[in-house]
């Protein structure tokens, strides 16, 4: 079983390229997210849903788009990429009902 | 803001020593406090978790305890090995946030052979 599935692992963008990052999970997990990790930030959250066609802002929304078209699949699009969204970016998945989450191995993105 | 601070940043110890980690929390409404654990290029995965029901949970050589009326609770890791060498962040959550997590800032974990 593969668990939470991310790609690219690594990214290179220039400042107000697009790109989208993609997050599949095959647990059946309703919940999915993603989560950004900075250097003395921790995992902030970005955007999450608890079902296909359901989705949430999390903490740090802006310049991120999400949408949940299946439940399998939680892609993460940037639309006018910014050096300040250089980061590591984590997708995470959960049954509704538990409160474990399973991470994916990361994807680095860096804005020039 | 930051709803959990955990401390310190980074930490070195001697193979067999006590690994202390320390969280604090301002929302009393966290109902469970999870730690995780990354190893690098690798994402955080589940350590140990405990309920603020009871003050201390044991798992194999790591324990966190629990202080309910501090809002503090805190990562023991026992008899620590190179391989513990890994980021381990606290996080805390409640039933009334669709259960999301809040993670702490992390703590970078350098066991010396």
């Amino acid at each position: 079983n593969a668990g939470v599935t991310q790609t690219p692992k690594f990214q290179v963008l220039k400042t107000g390229q697009s790109m989208t990052l993609q997050c599949a999970q095959d647990m059946n997990h309703e919940y999915m997210s993603w989560y950004r990790q900075d250097p003395g930030m921790g995992l902030r959250l970005i955007h999450y849903s608890v079902g296909a066609g359901i989705t949430d802002q999390g903490e740090v929304p802006n310049g991120y788009n999400v949408s949940r078209s299946t439940t399998e699949d939680f892609p993460l699009r940037l639309l006018l990429a910014a050096p300040s969204q250089t980061s590591v970016y984590f997708c995470a998945s959960r049954s509704i009902d538990r409160e474990v989450l399973t991470f994916g191995a990361g994807s680095r993105l860096t804005v020039l | 803001q930051q709803q959990v601070k955990q401390s310190p940043q980074s930490l070195i110890v001697q193979k067999g020593g006590i690994s202390i980690i320390n969280c604090a929390y301002e929302n009393t409404a966290f109902d469970y406090f999870p730690w995780y654990q990354q190893f690098p290029g690798k994402g955080p995965a589940l350590l140990i978790a405990i309920r603020p029901d009871v003050s201390e949970k044991k798992e194999g050589r790591f324990t966190i305890s629990f202080n309910k009326s501090a809002k503090q609770f805190s990562l023991h890791i026992m008899d620590s090995q190179p391989g513990d060498s890994a980021t381990y962040f606290c996080a805390a959550t409640d039933s009334g946030s669709a259960r999301q997590l809040t993670f702490g800032s992390g703590t970078q974990l350098t066991v010396l052979p």
